[in-house]
């Protein structure tokens, strides 16, 4: 079956460490992204990516760094430096565009991040 | 910057009856639309995607679009106990990118 992949499903971490994120799909989508979604909030773009090796910073890039080294993967990782990391992360992925016609966006189950 | 606008909720239905959920946007340009569906805990689950002014059927949904008074709709049709959940509403276009409402949370009572 198709689809995409994060874990874990939960992660507790100590204030003060880094942490990653794995996010894995076999859609064969070019693009990828990431998500943080806090209680009563909508989603904020992180980073997100459309082609292996590249990726482009989001509305809320600071204190997250990610890496695309191959298609199916784009792991993200939370560093000490991102001050509220707690929150409801979620990968998604989708069939790249070059226009403006956005073509639709498929989520992963999603990783809740608790720092303490 | 898009800005997607939706009544938060929540918005109680009976059920069997037409929930009718709206959102508005500030983007004239934006080419697409879609709705997901959020149960509580849950990550979004795109259910329906529009691209042309007018009406688009799919079994019990109806998503309707008007770019000239910029506003998407989504009708659920004889509503059920399950379709309690937060449905987002979003925006597609500029290279990529897809702008989320905050989403109007939907309770329907048996």
């Amino acid at each position: 079956d198709g689809g995409i992949t994060q874990s874990p499903k939960y992660l507790f971490r100590k204030e003060g460490q880094n942490v990653t994120l794995s996010c894995e799909q076999n859609l064969n989508h070019d693009a990828m992204y990431w998500y943080r979604q806090d209680p009563g909030q909508g989603l904020r773009l992180i980073y997100y990516s459309q082609i292996v090796n590249d990726f482009q910073k989001g509305d809320i890039a600071e204190g997250y760094s990610v890496s695309r080294e191959k298609k199916e993967s784009f792991p993200l990782t939370v560093t000490s430096a991102q001050k509220n990391p707690t929150a409801f992360y979620l990968c998604a992925s989708s069939r790249r565009n070059t226009g403006l016609e956005g073509y639709e966006q498929y989520f992963g189950p999603g990783t809740r991040l608790t720092v303490t | 910057q898009k800005e997607v606008e939706q009544n938060s909720g929540p918005l109680s239905v009976p059920e069997g009856a037409i929930a009718s959920l709206n959102c508005t946007y500030s983007d004239r340009v934006s080419q697409s639309f879609f709705w997901y569906r959020q149960y509580s805990g849950k990550s979004p689950e795109l259910i329906m995607s529009i691209y042309s002014n007018g009406d688009k059927e799919d079994g019990r949904f109806t998503a309707q679009l008007n770019k000239a008074s910029q506003y998407v709709s989504l009708l659920i049709r004889d509503s059920q106990p399950s379709d309690s959940a937060t449905y987002l509403c979003a925006l597609g276009g500029g290279y990529q990118k897809v702008t989320f409402g905050t989403g109007t949370k939907l309770q329907v009572i048996p």
